[in-house]
């Protein structure tokens, strides 16, 4: 099962606007990250947010974190062509042992 | 620093036949996780190694099954292929001290 869900799940825009991409999630975490998947192969870990944090910064990534709702944001700023791809939020989850648990995904494409 | 690597890059099988997947972890990393992802789903985890011994797993049958060695590569087994095994599958391995995972970039399977 899917314990996050991202939003939207798909998003196209111009090069230079910012995207949003949002994840929910349904139980308590240690930490949120978020990927990058470019044409079905492998993702690519792109930043970390712990649960006591709420917001981080990456280059021109900016996530936040909003733990009593359950939701993440990943900010992408001033796009690229090469920013195209799909974006996945995973979730940390120690019920019995700890693992990964991955949204659906944001499938973004940004115009030239 | 050689990253994960996977083996083969795609294959085709039967249905009822058997197969088996490799790969080898990146330098360091000492657990490694198996993702099933069919097409336009997010990774979806099969099972969790570390240190030759499985340490969690997700919903999928006994068919499925694995093995981590002591150089740390790995297998994923599946037995009994159905056609819904076609899917993208993921290999990442992380180290003890790091949360981020390094993903492989994928065994394409297809059953027919």
């Amino acid at each position: 099962s899917q314990q996050g869900e991202e939003d939207p799940q798909a998003l196209s825009i111009q090069e230079g606007e910012n995207a949003t991409m949002n994840c929910s999630y349904k139980t308590s975490i240690n930490n949120l990250q978020w990927y990058r998947q470019n044409s079905g192969r492998g993702l690519v870990h792109l930043i970390l947010i712990r649960s006591n944090e709420r917001e981080k910064h990456s280059g021109r990534l900016r996530v936040t974190l909003d733990t009593s709702k359950k939701s993440s944001s990943l900010l992408i700023t001033a796009s690229r062509a090469a920013d195209t791809a799909s974006y996945f939020c995973a979730t940390a989850v120690t019920s019995g042992t700890y693992k990964y648990i991955f949204g659906t995904g944001t499938r973004l494409k940004v115009l030239a | 620093e050689t990253g994960v690597t996977q083996s083969p890059t795609h294959l085709i099988k039967t249905r009822g036949q058997q197969v088996t997947l490799r790969c080898s972890s990146q330098s360091g990393h000492n657990t490694v996780s198996w993702y099933q992802q069919a097409l336009g789903q997010g990774p979806q985890f099969i099972f969790q190694y570390y240190r030759e011994e499985e340490n969690g797993r997700g919903n999928f049958p006994p068919r499925f099954s694995g093995l981590q060695f002591p150089n740390y590569s790995s297998e994923l087994n599946v037995n009994a292929l159905e056609l819904d095994d076609s899917a993208l599958y993921l290999c990442a391995s992380r180290s003890s001290d790091s949360y981020g995972y390094t993903f492989g970039s994928g065994t394409r399977l297809t059953v027919v």
